[in-house]
């Protein structure tokens, strides 16, 4: 019931494509959604985050898409760039009083070809 | 401004020894939490400190301990290690109530 499951695990795509990834969880206590990008060498870095009184939330080229009757969301990254290449994290955590802690998905690698 | 820094950036250990990692929360923030991070996996929650004190914890054993100093900082110690525990040590910082988790760069902690 803690767990986010996150697909695909990797994920090819070509330079100006839409990447999407994917996440579903179980427990409806969470009400905070981030989504994290990890650089090899590096420590995950937050990208965008999204609340369930939300269906969309856009930045940039980021968008993150949320169905909470599904339990569902998932991060879109359109005009995808070589740059874009990394590992990207779901994950979502309960407020401060009931945990706060964050469970992530078991990651995408997401691959940009020129 | 500083973010999250953490020290040492890799480390090597036998089966059997001790280790303490350190870390550094970004300016203005109290709260700090410690996560494992496997090769290939996401992130798993260890535990997390605030005024000092161990507030909630992740299912990891006693061998895994923290500290959280009065200006913030924190440490990991991990005794009696085992080579499963060679892993990314990853410490991020909230201020209190806060949603997002500022990470560092982690520590890549080897057991031989």
């Amino acid at each position: 019931q803690q767990q986010v499951k996150q697909s695909p695990q990797s994920l090819i795509v070509q330079k100006g494509g839409i990447s999407i990834i994917n996440c579903a969880y179980e427990n409806t206590a969470f009400d905070y959604f981030p989504w994290y990008q990890q650089f090899p060498g590096k420590g995950p870095a937050l990208l965008i985050a999204i609340r369930p009184d939300v269906s969309e939330k856009k930045e940039g080229r980021f968008t993150i898409s949320f169905n909470k009757s599904a339990k569902q969301f998932s991060l879109h990254i359109m005009d995808s760039q070589p740059g874009d290449s990394a590992t990207y994290f779901c994950a979502a955590s309960m407020d401060y009083n009931q945990g706060g802690k964050l469970i992530f998905g078991q990651g995408t690698e997401l691959s940009v070809k020129p | 401004d500083a973010g999250v820094t953490q020290s040492p950036t890799h480390l090597i250990k036998t089966r059997g020894q001790q280790v303490t990692l350190r870390c550094s929360p970004k300016s203005g923030h109290d709260t700090v939490s410690w996560y494992q991070q496997a090769l290939g996996q996401g992130p798993q929650f260890i535990f997390q400190y605030y005024e000092e004190e161990e507030r909630q914890r992740g299912n990891f054993p006693d061998r895994f301990s923290g500290h959280q100093f009065p200006n913030y900082s924190s440490e990991l110690n991990v005794n009696a290690l085992l080579l499963g525990d060679s892993a990314l040590y990853l410490c991020a910082s909230s201020p209190r109530q806060g949603r997002i988790q500022y990470f560092g760069a982690g520590t890549r902690l080897s057991v031989l």
